[in-house]
């Protein structure tokens, strides 16, 4: 069945540290690949996605993440982290259908 | 700027009641979504239309219908609400019909079902 794991259901980075979120996808072809961010209250807003070509992908505020094919993974990465960026992000993956699969979501804390 | 807006930010209500949640898009959006959230659950699709008057069931459609009857609205109702429908809903529009275009989403709203 295709689905897409998010491992980390919180994690706490201190201010002006470096940020991961893992995100790994189980489909039988290659999916579009999502990164959402979701602010307390708020929507979900899109930070990056990947389609083909170049695995590094640059998003809004700061934000990339790398696809590897190979691991099945598609990260999400911050060199800095700041505390606007405490928030919930979802990884999601689509194969061009009507149906968009998302992760279960990984809370991020920063502490100053 | 792109919009989805959602009639309430936070909904009260009764077991066995008829609840309508309505959705409008300003982008001229062929797709709309319905999703639950749920902490440790993700979104779940709940149903989705490709165009006025089109539905077609997602994942989680049981207890739920929908109504498209104009392409910028789409309405979410709960025709006897119970309390495992206490949730947060959200909506979303895109314009091509997946993989590469955005989806935007509504604000959502909070659901409790007493």
């Amino acid at each position: 069945a295709q689905s897409v794991t998010q491992p980390d259901i919180h994690i706490t980075v201190s201010e002006g540290a470096s940020l991961e979120l893992r995100c790994n996808y189980s489909y039988g072809a290659t999916p579009y690949l999502f990164w959402y961010v979701q602010s307390p209250g708020q929507g979900l807003q899109l930070l990056l996605k990947y389609f083909s070509g170049d695995t590094l992908v640059q998003g809004i505020k700061g934000f990339e993440a790398e696809f590897k094919r190979s691991q099945s993974s598609f990260n999400l990465r911050k060199p800095s982290v700041h505390w606007s960026d405490a928030a919930e992000y979802f990884c999601a993956a689509d194969t061009g259908g009507f149906k968009t699969i998302f992760g279960a979501g990984t809370r991020l804390f920063v502490k100053a | 700027d792109v919009k989805v807006t959602q009639s309430s930010r936070y909904l009260v209500k009764r077991t066995g009641e008829k609840v309508f949640l309505e959705c409008v898009q300003d982008m001229d959006h062929e797709n709309m979504f319905w999703y639950r959230q749920d902490p440790g659950l993700g979104l779940r699709l709940i149903y989705f239309s490709y165009d006025v008057k089109m539905k077609e069931k997602g994942d989680i459609p049981e207890g739920y219908s929908v109504s498209r009857e104009k392409k910028e609205r789409f309405s979410l109702i709960l025709e006897s609400a119970s309390t495992n429908q206490t949730s947060m809903y959200l909506c979303a529009s895109r314009s091509l019909a997946g993989g590469t275009d955005t989806q935007y989403f509504g604000p959502g709203t909070r659901l409790t079902v007493l």
